[in-house]
């Protein structure tokens, strides 16, 4: 059974760079045709698709952070990372990695605060 | 953009049946899936590809996708189903993308 874990910095002051990983046991990245994705939900709202990378390293990010995302893959250590930059408030938020078919990480909160 | 419309709550008695909507051009030319999320919680899939479920998912929960509206719809409704209920589609459209529905409270009465 493949198993997610997000790992990373809770706390990000504004105008930095949020940096987060995601741990994937129970199987390996490289193998099979999936999409590994990450989503974020701010306190209190929805879930918002932030973009997914492709096993073959293909990156496909939501237009409305295109400009500030880096989702990049790590096969040797079978995680794959989230970078956004240029923080504000309203990237405060539960980050949530996960593959396609229900696999979902626990989400990590983290707080953009000075 | 690709828009996902979702009733933002519903309310239904325990025993009865609950119908969750979510409204998308030609949505139904499109794989919906379905997920439950409990306070505190991650979302739990519990539908996919419009109408089958996950190993684990009880039969109470079914969907299904035409025209411009897929349903969720949980027979029996327990207690334990009071959660938010997302739908989610591959949007190809443009660049390949995911869109989740805005959400809907079901709170059982």
């Amino acid at each position: 059974q493949v198993q997610l874990q997000e790992s990373g910095p809770g706390l990000v002051k504004p105008s930095q760079t949020l940096s987060l990983t995601c741990t994937v046991s129970g199987g390996s990245i490289s193998s099979g045709d999936y999409y590994w994705s990450w989503i974020r939900q701010p306190p209190g709202k929805g879930l918002e698709w932030i973009g997914y990378i492709y096993y073959s390293g293909s990156t496909y990010y939501n237009p409305s952070l295109k400009s500030r995302v880096t989702i990049s893959v790590d096969t040797s250590k079978n995680q794959f990372s989230l970078k956004l930059s240029s923080v504000t408030a309203a990237d405060t938020a539960v980050y949530y990695c996960a593959r396609e078919g229900g696999f979902w990480g626990q989400g990590t909160l983290v707080t953009v605060s000075s | 953009s690709y828009v996902l419309t979702q009733p933002p709550s519903v309310s239904v008695a325990p025993g009865q049946t609950a119908r969750i909507t979510c409204g998308g051009n030609n949505i139904g030319s499109k794989s919906v899936h379905w997920y439950q999320q409990k306070p505190g919680q991650a979302p739990v899939l519990v539908v996919y590809d419009d109408s089958d479920r996950p190993s684990g998912i009880p039969e109470r929960f079914s969907g299904s996708n035409s025209g411009n509206t897929a349903t969720l719809t949980i027979s029996r409704v327990e207690a334990g189903d009071e959660a938010d209920y997302y739908c989610q589609v591959w949007d190809s459209s443009s660049d390949p993308s995911v869109v989740f529905g805005g959400g809907t409270k079901l709170t059982v009465l």
